[in-house]
């Protein structure tokens, strides 16, 4: 099956810096990508969906300046957590597409453990 | 909005036993939805689509069955191993869309 890599697996940073998460389809070009927040025992959350070559579209509630992301090209993405504060501390995943309709199957990243002192 | 709920949250089963996940969505007017499975500190891994036209789906041990009607989806494992614990989330695509909307996970533990 695709593989999708997501790196890094675990980061811990201090208050205010800015950490950047890569998201990268191995053998596939992933047209459409999307960001995920998981907190402790609940579900995956979506934060917002990237196409190639277009500003990403953000979920009601998530603020685009806080989480950049960048679809550069179809194997990467990037989602930059600027200025992260304990409350940003998450599990993050990625998943990617090949197209952009509902049949096409998704495959995940493994997730990024941010823990923020 | 479409809200999916998992019953139970956690379940603990003896190792060989059959044992029903359940998934219910608020919003009938769905396109599809999916099995996934997510061990600690993971992705998902997809297991199971059904289709909105669909009843079931079946792969190996494993099958989903949907009631679009009443919002409901099952999935059922056969003879539970302890390499299945992990947490089972639900997700549906809204008809139109091609967002997943992520139900609330089953936390299972097999026991020896």
């Amino acid at each position: 099956g695709a593989v999708v890599s997501q790196h890094p697996s675990r980061v811990i940073c201090k208050s205010g810096t800015s950490v950047k998460i890569e998201c990268r389809s191995l053998d596939f070009q992933a047209t459409t990508m999307f960001w995920y927040r998981q907190f402790p025992k609940q579900s995956l959350m979506l934060m917002a969906t990237s196409n190639e070559g277009s500003k990403a579209t953000y979920e009601q509630g998530v603020e685009k300046d806080k989480f950049l992301i960048n679809h550069a090209s179809l194997t990467l993405s990037t989602l930059t957590v600027t200025s992260a504060h304990p409350e940003d501390s998450s599990f993050y995943i990625c998943s990617a597409q090949r197209g952009g309709g509902p049949d096409e199957k998704l495959f995940f990243g493994s997730g990024t453990q941010l823990s923020v002192l | 909005k479409q809200e999916v709920t998992q019953i139970p949250a956690a379940l603990s089963v003896p190792e060989g036993e059959n044992l029903v996940l359940n998934c219910s969505f608020t919003d009938s007017a769905i396109y599809n939805l999916q099995w996934f499975r997510q061990d600690p500190g993971k992705g998902l891994t997809s297991l199971l689509l059904i289709q909105s036209s669909q009843r079931e789906q079946t792969s190996g041990r494993l099958n989903a069955s949907l009631d679009k009607s009443s919002g409901r989806s099952t999935l059922y494992i056969a003879a539970s191993q302890p390499g299945d614990s992990a947490t089972y989330l639900c997700a549906v695509v809204l008809g139109g869309g091609n967002k997943l909307t992520f139900g609330t996970g089953t936390q299972l533990k097999v026991e020896l």
